[in-house]
């Protein structure tokens, strides 16, 4: 079992829609980190987090310490937010690691 | 976004022959990473750096080598690439690392590597 899950794998919608993507993961963290790749891109930060919630435009994400999970949210979804998003932990166990997971491929069609 | 440069951005080549990828930096971060990226798995780390000349291994580090002798530079190597090195890698930097410091890692726009 990966250490780090991610739901959906695959996610279409369309345009406007309120999108969620999960995160869960198994082991210690110190934080958490939202990542964003588009098709053939490069991979760009959107959120880093410890705790509660951070909001930048249409996205919010969320973290439970307790139940070792976090959502990212799109509100008014939109074809460019078309892109993989990557959750990854900075984990606390051993050696410093960063744990990511497989991504979810979110398609918003127009 | 953070200064990062990777060079070349596409490759093809032949199984056999050596590769060197390059990851450049502006931002004068001590923290340097190479990673993998293949479907169905998330991204898998081959080596970091610590600092010029300070490298470790990850946890896919088989078949790779690394170089750091400038802060700004750091270099990997397939001395003799095979197949199942065709993927993509990035190279991401960070200022500092421990499980404590939430820094997080910044990433550059990767380098497609075909191998055939």
């Amino acid at each position: 079992k990966n250490e780090v899950e991610q739901s959906p794998q695959n996610l279409t919608a369309q345009e406007g829609e309120f999108i969620t993507i999960n995160c869960s993961y198994s082991v210690g963290i110190s934080a958490l980190h939202w990542l964003q790749q588009h098709p053939g891109g490069g991979i760009v930060s959107l959120f880093m987090l410890s705790s509660g919630k951070k909001k930048h435009g249409r996205l919010i994400a969320t973290i439970n310490i307790q139940e070792k999970h976090s959502s990212l949210h799109i509100t008014a979804s939109h074809p460019r937010d078309s892109a993989v998003y990557i959750c990854a932990v900075i984990s606390t166990s051993g050696t410093y690691k960063y744990i990511f997971g497989t991504g979810t491929r979110l398609k918003v069609l127009a | 976004d953070a200064g990062i440069t990777q060079s070349p951005r596409h490759k093809v080549t032949e199984t056999g022959t050596p590769v060197t990828l390059r990851c450049h930096q502006t931002e004068n971060h001590r923290y340097m990473y190479w990673y993998r990226q293949d479907p169905g798995h998330g991204l898998r780390l081959i080596h970091y750096s610590y600092g010029v000349k300070d490298t470790d291994k990850g946890e896919v580090s088989d078949g790779y080598s690394v170089s750091r002798s400038k802060t700004e530079d750091f270099l990997l190597t397939l001395e003799s690439a095979t197949s199942s090195q065709t993927s993509v890698y990035f190279c991401a930097i960070s200022e500092r690392q421990g499980a404590y410091s939430n820094q997080p890692q910044h990433f550059g726009d990767g380098t497609r590597l075909s191998i055939l």
